[in-house]
């Protein structure tokens, strides 16, 4: 099983730069989510996702947008990136029930200079 | 608000020795409470949960956890620490207003280093 995938592992923009990490999962999970992770700041909600067609806002959303056009798809999108948004970000995924658990992506290391 | 404490940003312990690593919440209404690991560029893996019935929870590796209601604490413990245990521990809260969704808040995570 591949469960959660995240692509690319690791990426370099430049400020103003735009660039979709990817995010798949093929566990048939309704719930998809991103986080970023900082120093010191633990794990902090983007966007989340509870089904095709239906995302939301989370903690830190501006600066990002989502979509989900599959149940197997969540991209992520920085349109204008900023030295702001260096951070390593996770994808997760779950069945839809706020007692069911996560799985996550092994991140995405993302470099804005 | 819904909010979760990590007051140690390091825990040192040997191998052999006990663990605890600290976690504290603030809810309203019946907390949803977990704890993840993340080892070396990794993404998060699940450990255990407490969502009701039973204060003492056992989980994946050989951790456990105590949900205790009056200090409103959920310690992650275990009674011989491992080497191969050092990694990054978050404790994590349902979200306020998540309803039936899986939204968490994450604490700031304290990081295990287990000495030989």
């Amino acid at each position: 099983n591949a469960g959660v995938t995240q692509t690319p592992k690791f990426q370099v923009l430049k400020t103003g730069q735009s660039m979709t990490l990817q995010c798949a999962q093929d566990m048939n999970h309704e719930y998809m989510s991103w986080y970023r992770q900082d120093p010191g700041m633990g794990l902090r909600l983007i966007h989340y996702s509870v089904g095709a067609g239906i995302t939301d806002q989370g903690e830190v959303p501006n600066g990002y947008n989502v979509s989900r056009s599959t149940t197997e798809d969540f991209p992520l999108r920085l349109l204008s990136a900023a030295p702001s948004q260096t951070s390593v970000y996770f994808c997760a995924s779950a069945n839809q029930g706020a007692k069911n658990i996560q799985y996550f992506g092994a991140g995405t290391r993302l470099s804005v200079l | 608000a819904q909010s979760v404490a990590q007051p140690e940003d390091q825990v040192n312990v040997a191998e052999g020795n006990p663990l605890t690593v600290k976690c504290t919440y603030s809810v309203s209404g019946n907390p949803y409470l977990f704890w993840y690991v993340q080892y070396p560029n990794r993404g998060l893996q699940f450990l255990l949960k407490y969502i009701t019935g039973d204060n003492l929870v056992k989980g994946s590796y050989g951790f456990e956890a105590e949900f205790n209601k009056s200090q409103t604490s959920f310690h992650l413990k275990k009674p011989s620490a491992l080497v191969s245990d050092s990694a990054l521990y978050f404790c994590a809260v349902r979200a306020p207003q998540a309803g039936a969704t899986n939204k968490l808040i994450f604490g700031t995570g304290t990081l295990l280093a287990v000495q030989p």
